[in-house]
């Protein structure tokens, strides 16, 4: 089954730690997302990447970084210069057509600091 | 400073209840209005996307529409199955490929 895939689905993070946070796509798009869920907030965009070895900084990059070296993957490190890192993270794909994009999206991580 | 609010932040029906979700949004330049339902501990999964004012989708129970500033999202008939919270996004025409979210809606219906 196509789809994207993240891991792990729970995250336990120690103070001071740096962990990553896996997303994989086998849809074929071009284009990856991640994203930050807090309650009572929207989704905020962390970092997105349009095509391999290229990626831009979202809204709150501050504390994370990305790579893309590969089309199928996009994995998000949580550096320990992230100061609220708990949170659902969520990675979306999508193949921008007619300059739309409809992304698509992963069953989430959830990420707890301990 | 594009912005997208949600309302109401919850919303209980009875079976069989029908009402509507709206998503009030401020653009530069609306490039797609996007409309997506998400369980509790899992991500969104996508239902519509709207271009331009005047446009519908739907599919089963529910029906999305779009204006110049608003769109709703009609829920016909709602089953418990129905439960979920429903996120709104757009995509503006500065945008690039970001989609910027409303805090959604959180239905309830009760059998």
């Amino acid at each position: 089954d196509g789809g994207i895939t993240q891991s792990p689905k729970y995250l336990f993070r120690k103070e001071g730690q740096n962990v990553t946070l896996s997303c994989e796509q086998n849809l074929n798009h071009d284009a990856m997302y991640w994203y930050r869920q807090d309650p009572g907030q929207g989704l905020r965009l962390i970092y997105y990447s349009q095509i391999v070895n290229d990626f831009q900084k979202g809204d709150i990059a501050e504390g994370y970084s990305v790579s893309r070296e590969k089309k199928e993957s996009f994995p998000l490190t949580v550096t320990s210069a992230q100061k609220n890192p708990t949170a659902f993270y969520l990675c979306a794909s999508s193949i921008p057509s007619k300059g739309v994009t409809e992304a698509f999206f992963g069953q989430g991580t959830r990420l707890t600091v301990v | 400073e594009d912005q997208v609010t949600q309302s109401p932040e919850a919303l209980r029906l009875q079976e069989g209840e029908s009402s509507s979700l709206n998503c009030s949004y401020t653009v530069s330049g609306l490039r797609g209005l996007f409309w997506y339902r998400q369980d509790p501990g899992k991500g969104p999964e996508f239902l519509f996307t709207l271009y331009s004012a005047g446009e519908e989708k739907e599919k089963e129970r529910l029906k999305a529409t779009l204006t110049k500033k608003e769109s709703f999202l009609h829920i016909t008939a709602p089953k418990p199955e129905d439960s979920a919270t429903y996120l709104c996004a757009v995509q503006a025409s500065a945008g690039a490929n970001n989609l910027f979210f409303g805090t959604g809606t959180r239905l309830t219906v009760i059998p």
